[in-house]
């Protein structure tokens, strides 16, 4: 069955710093794997994706993410870390049983907080 | 529209009482799904619209769930005779045939008393 774990269930860092949230995953065949940020009080946004190609996917608002086909996991980062930053991180993967549409089954979050 | 719509944004209600919520998905979005998110919880997969397909309905979690989608479009999901851990924010969202990332509403966050 696909899986995604999100092993830390909070990440701090210092404003400026990297930061980087974990995930990995479980999947058969190759994985389709997604980030979405959940700000207060707001809805999901979508923030990257690997389909395939370059292991290094940029996002937006400055995020990327490596896929490590290896370690089976799917890092969100990003070089300087903002206060605003701060929000619910999703790390996602699709349900290959699906070929119509794509559900996706998402990790548990891991909470960034951002400290000035 | 716009975005994903979702009705209403909060929802108090009694134990016992049915509930409907509404979702309206981007004109042309052939798949809606249902989530839900309880406090400290994950996204939990509810049911799935893929255009005129039967519904994926593997994860609602009892009976009283239950969902339609009318003409391809507007979504409502239906909870009866809601219990305290019915609780959670309910999102709904939507995407294009063939596109891998959603488009999700603000939610709806019932609160059952």
């Amino acid at each position: 069955a696909q899986s995604v774990a999100q092993p830390e269930d909070q990440v701090n860092v210092a404003e400026g710093n990297p930061l980087t949230v974990k995930c990995t995953y479980s999947v058969s065949g190759n994985p389709y794997l997604f980030w979405y940020v959940q700000y207060p009080n707001r809805g999901l946004q979508f923030l990257l994706k690997y389909i395939t190609g370059d292991n290094l996917v940029k996002g937006s608002y400055g995020f990327e993410a490596e896929f490590n086909k290896s370690q089976t996991s799917f890092h969100l980062k990003k070089p300087s870390a903002l206060v605003s930053d701060s929000a619910l991180y999703f790390c996602a993967v699709r349900d290959i049983r699906y070929t119509g549409g794509f559900k996706t089954i998402f990790g548990a979050g891991t909470r960034l907080f951002v400290k000035a | 529209g716009a975005g994903v719509s979702q009705s209403p944004s909060n929802k108090v209600t009694e134990k016992g009482k049915d509930v409907e919520l509404r979702c309206d998905p981007i004109s042309g979005h052939t798949a809606l799904y249902w989530y839900r998110q309880s406090l400290g919880q994950g996204l939990e997969f509810l049911i799935y619209f893929q255009g005129n397909s039967a519904p994926d309905k593997s994860g609602l979690p009892s009976d009283r769930f239950s969902a339609e989608r009318t003409g391809g479009s507007v979504s409502t999901l239906t909870i009866q005779r809601t219990q305290q851990e019915d609780s959670a924010v309910y999102l709904c969202a939507s995407s294009l045939p063939g596109s891998y990332g959603y488009t999700f509403g603000s939610g709806t966050r019932l609160t059952v008393v």
